[in-house]
């Protein structure tokens, strides 16, 4: 039982490149989440799911698109990346109240 | 709206010391949820508790103690006899229910805790 995984653990992109952010959970849980931790502060809701094949923005939404075609992965992508999207990023997936986290990927963008 | 605001942002103590985090909290839901998390120097995030609004009672876990107070909406969180593994930092956090967007938790900006020896 992995819980939440995420791919890749590290990654560093020009501005304007794409890429996209996977996060795989085994645990059969509906909701799934994508966050981002930036220096001082507390982690803030990019995008979320309350099930296969529906996404829902969160509180910080420009730059990001998702898809949820599989319950089991979220996908985040950057169309095209700019340096305020350096960041980590954690993906996170929830059965009722309990947000099991994973454990992160570091993005910079130069 | 919903906020969370942990005023320390950075403590020092000494090993064996008690240390109190401090979690104030705004919302107008009457269901919610709150939590801490642990976020040790290698980035992953622990979770350390979960409240629900309809249970104030104060929970000990081992160091760990919780205060949970409805009237003045915080949530504080103690260590006592601290060590320097506790060295971290502490988020506090907010959830609607699951029906309210998602349960999207918010975050508070961290407290961050050293421990020194």
């Amino acid at each position: 039982n992995a819980g939440v995984t995420q791919t890749p653990k590290f990654r560093v992109l020009k501005t304007g490149q794409s890429m996209t952010l996977l996060c795989a959970q085994d645990m059969n849980h509906e909701y799934m989440y994508w966050y981002r931790q930036d220096p001082g502060m507390g982690l803030r809701l990019i995008h979320y799911s309350v099930g296969e094949g529906t996404t829902a923005k969160g509180e910080v939404p420009d730059g990001y698109n998702v898809s949820r075609l599989k319950k089991q992965n979220f996908l985040l992508g950057l169309e095209s990346a700019a340096p305020s999207q350096t960041s980590v990023y954690f993906c996170a997936s929830s059965y009722i109240s309990e947000q099991y986290f994973g454990p992160g990927t570091r993005l910079t963008v130069t | 709206a919903q906020k969370v605001t942990q005023a320390q942002t950075e403590i020092s103590v000494v090993e064996k010391e008690d240390v109190t985090l401090d979690c104030v909290y705004e919302t107008r839901d009457t269901t919610y949820y709150l939590f801490w998390y642990k976020q040790p120097p290698s980035g992953e995030l622990v979770f350390l508790i979960r409240r629900n609004s309809f249970d104030e009672q104060n929970e000990i876990s081992g160091r760990y103690s919780w205060n949970f107070q409805k009237s003045t909406s915080s949530f504080n969180f103690t260590i006592t006899a601290s060590q320097v593994v506790d060295s971290a930092v502490y988020f506090c956090a907010l959830s609607a229910p699951i029906y309210n967007q998602g349960g999207k938790l918010i975050f508070g900006q961290g407290t961050e805790l050293s421990v020194k020896p």
